[in-house]
This record gives structure tokens, C-alpha cells and sequence, in this order.
């Protein structure tokens, strides 16, 4: 399968516990997106990136949270300190091309985060 | 700050085209409009792009007016398995001012037998 990964599936932890979230894109995609996604939204964007750097963060993207992209390649959410709010369907999305928003993004399958 | 209004839901049966338009009216000059379709529990998937006027693909059409302010999704012949939610997106600006795909609440389409 060479469509965008992301592992866990399903995370289910205690608050307060730290979670982290590995997405490995589509490869040579040089574009990464994070999206948060809850029951009966729209996602959410969180963040970018352009190879390995960090372009862009949405206010939704407290301190809790941080995303790096190390060589441009695969990508970690990590969320700290979890709180019942931050249960959610969080989607990695790929894309190539010049760095524009008219390319086709694909997405992975998610990791729904539960805290309890 | 670029916004897309769609309608929350839409019926409709087996056979039949469905027109799902989506409003966009402060579109960027250099942005496209690209719908995706997203089924419970799995992440959106890309069905069409358009600039202007007419683009079709094998799944889809995209209609845009030349003031590009709405689009129309059409979807020929629907079937019970396009049940899903259709979002229209164009860029969106960020505080840094570089513009980011955003999603809006998407259209709930429901294929009845």
C-alpha cells in the first residue's frame, strides 16, 4: 500500500497522559497536513508543513500540541498533558507539487483519539 | 478570509443526478475550488478540481460561473455507496498570510433505494 499511513489507528488514553501519532506520507509528497476532526465536523486544519519545515499553525494548536517532520519525511503529533476535549479523529493528509493549495491531497485513515 | 457555505444535507434516490453547490465569494484570484468525499471513519478523498467554467472526470463534474464566487458538484447517476459528505474547499488565510486548505461542515448526502 503505498497510500498515507498513520499509526495508531485507535489510541484510547487517561488524562493527562501524553499521546504521540506517526503519520508516514505518500513518498517524495514534500507537503504534510495535520487535521483534527470531531463527530459531525468538518476537519479542522492544524498545521503544515514543506519538507521539514513547520509552516504554518492554527490557533486550534495549543502548546499542548507539537508536530515535527524530521528529514522531510514521516511526521509525529504529539499531544500533551490530554484532555477529554482533545478526543477527536486526528487525519495526516500528503500532497507534491510546487508548493501550491491546487494539488490533490491524499489522506490516511486516521487515528481516533479517546480520552478518558 | 475566503469561506464556503453548502448545504448541511441533501436526499436523494438511486439513478437520479445530484447538484450540490457550494458558495464561495471572496475566492481568491489564484485559487481553484477542489471538492472532496469523505465516508464515517475513514479520511476525505479527493473527487474533483476546477478554475473555471467545466471539468469532468470520470467520477464528477465541476461547474464554476465566471465570477467563480459558487461552483456545482454534479454527480451523475448516484448509487447507494455515494452516500457520504461532500466538502468544498479553497484556500483559506492564515494569521502568517499564507493560505491553508480549510474545510467547511460539508454536505451530507443521503442515496435512498
Amino acid at each position: 500500500d503505498t497510500g498515507v499511513s498513520q499509526d495508531p489507528r485507535h489510541k484510547i488514553t487517561k488524562r493527562g497522559q501524553n499521546v504521540t501519532f506517526r503519520c508516514d506520507p505518500i513518498s517524495e509528497h514534500n507537503r504534510l497536513y495535520w487535521y483534527r476532526q470531531t463527530l459531525g465536523q468538518g476537519p479542522e486544519f492544524l498545521t503544515y508543513f514543506q519538507n521539514e519545515a513547520q509552516l504554518e499553525k492554527s490557533r486550534l494548536l495549543s502548546d499542548r500540541f507539537s508536530a515535527e517532520r524530521p528529514k522531510g519525511s514521516f511526521s509525529t503529533l504529539e499531544i500533551q498533558r490530554t484532555e477529554q476535549g482533545d478526543s477527536a479523529m486526528y487525519l495526516c493528509a500528503s500532497s507534491s507539487g510546487t508548493p501550491s493549495l491546487n494539488t490533490e491531497a491524499f489522506f490516511g485513515q486516521g487515528t481516533r483519539l479517546t480520552v478518558v | 478570509l475566503a469561506k464556503t457555505t453548502q448545504p448541511i444535507s441533501m436526499d436523494s434516490y438511486e439513478g437520479q443526478e445530484v447538484n450540490i453547490t457550494c458558495s464561495h465569494n471572496n475566492i481568491a484570484t489564484n485559487d481553484y475550488i477542489t471538492w472532496y468525499q469523505q465516508f464515517p471513519s475513514q479520511g476525505p478523498r479527493f473527487i474533483i478540481q476546477g478554475y473555471k467554467t467545466k471539468v469532468t472526470n470520470e467520477v464528477a463534474s465541476l461547474f464554476i460561473p465566471a465570477d467563480r464566487k459558487s461552483s456545482t458538484l454534479s454527480l451523475p447517476r448516484v448509487s447507494l455507496s455515494d452516500t457520504a459528505v461532500y466538502y468544498c474547499l479553497v484556500g483559506d488565510i492564515m494569521d502568517t498570510g499564507r493560505r491553508a486548505l480549510t474545510f467547511g461542515s460539508g454536505t451530507r448526502l443521503q442515496v435512498q433505494p
